[in-house]
């Protein structure tokens, strides 16, 4: 079954309006949850690590204040895209490690902007 | 130089072949290793580690060449579940919580 869980699986919104996604691990505890985003045709790029009680570490290039990353207990990590733009339309997945190295991966969140 | 680069690709096969990916990684210090296989508008999953003695999962097989920097995966008598697209993936030392670096992916395509 899945471990980890991804909500929505698909947004369609209107440019300017703010999209919250969800991603919570099923029956353990992740202190550290990734964000990534991915292009038509292209690979997973990491946008941001969050850390459960801390400030999220942001990858080169990714704005802070457009992608608000909120991990408020060691089951949820929420990313929220302000003010999205058609250019913002992607496909965004979360992951969090279980054990070692190996990274579990949500469902994804298709997010599309008119 | 990207840091985790694979075989362009597509790889089109028909079933029953065997078929290889090469990934080559740019930071020495990198301490594991993954290939992951994503399907079209899906999220990928995990199809094995690899391992710096090589390992075999069923028809799958992985080796790791850590003085060239180089991983392989080879699939053998391929089934046409196995289309999808192919991802080398590797965490870098120095992250301890786990960064990982994605390879652009291959395609592969095996028909009947």
């Amino acid at each position: 079954g899945a471990v980890v869980s991804q909500h929505p699986s698909r947004v369609i919104c209107k440019s300017g309006t703010s999209v919250k996604i969800e991603c919570r691990s099923l029956d353990f505890q992740a202190t550290t949850m990734f964000w990534y985003r991915q292009f038509p045709k292209q690979s997973l790029m990491l946008m941001a690590t969050s850390n459960e009680g801390s400030k999220a570490t942001y990858e080169q290039g990714v704005e802070k204040d457009k992608f608000l990353i909120n991990h408020a207990s060691l089951t949820l990590s929420t990313l929220t895209v302000t003010s999205a733009h058609p250019e913002d339309s992607s496909f965004y997945i979360c992951s969090a490690k279980r054990e070692g190295d190996i990274q579990y991966f949500g469902a994804g969140t298709r997010l599309s902007v008119l | 130089r990207k840091e985790v680069e694979q075989d362009p690709g597509p790889f089109n096969v028909p079933e029953g072949a065997t078929v290889a990916f090469n990934c080559t990684y740019s930071n020495s210090a990198s301490q594991s290793f993954f290939w992951y296989r994503q399907d079209c508008r899906k999220e990928p999953k995990l199809l094995m580690s690899v391992y710096s003695s090589g390992n075999e999962d069923g028809r799958f097989t992985a080796q790791l060449n850590r003085a060239s920097q180089y991983i392989s995966l080879l699939i053998r008598d391929s089934k046409l579940s196995d289309s999808a697209t192919y991802l080398c993936v590797v965490n870098h030392s120095g992250t301890s919580y786990g960064k990982l670096t994605f390879g652009q992916g291959t395609i592969l395509t095996v028909h009947p």
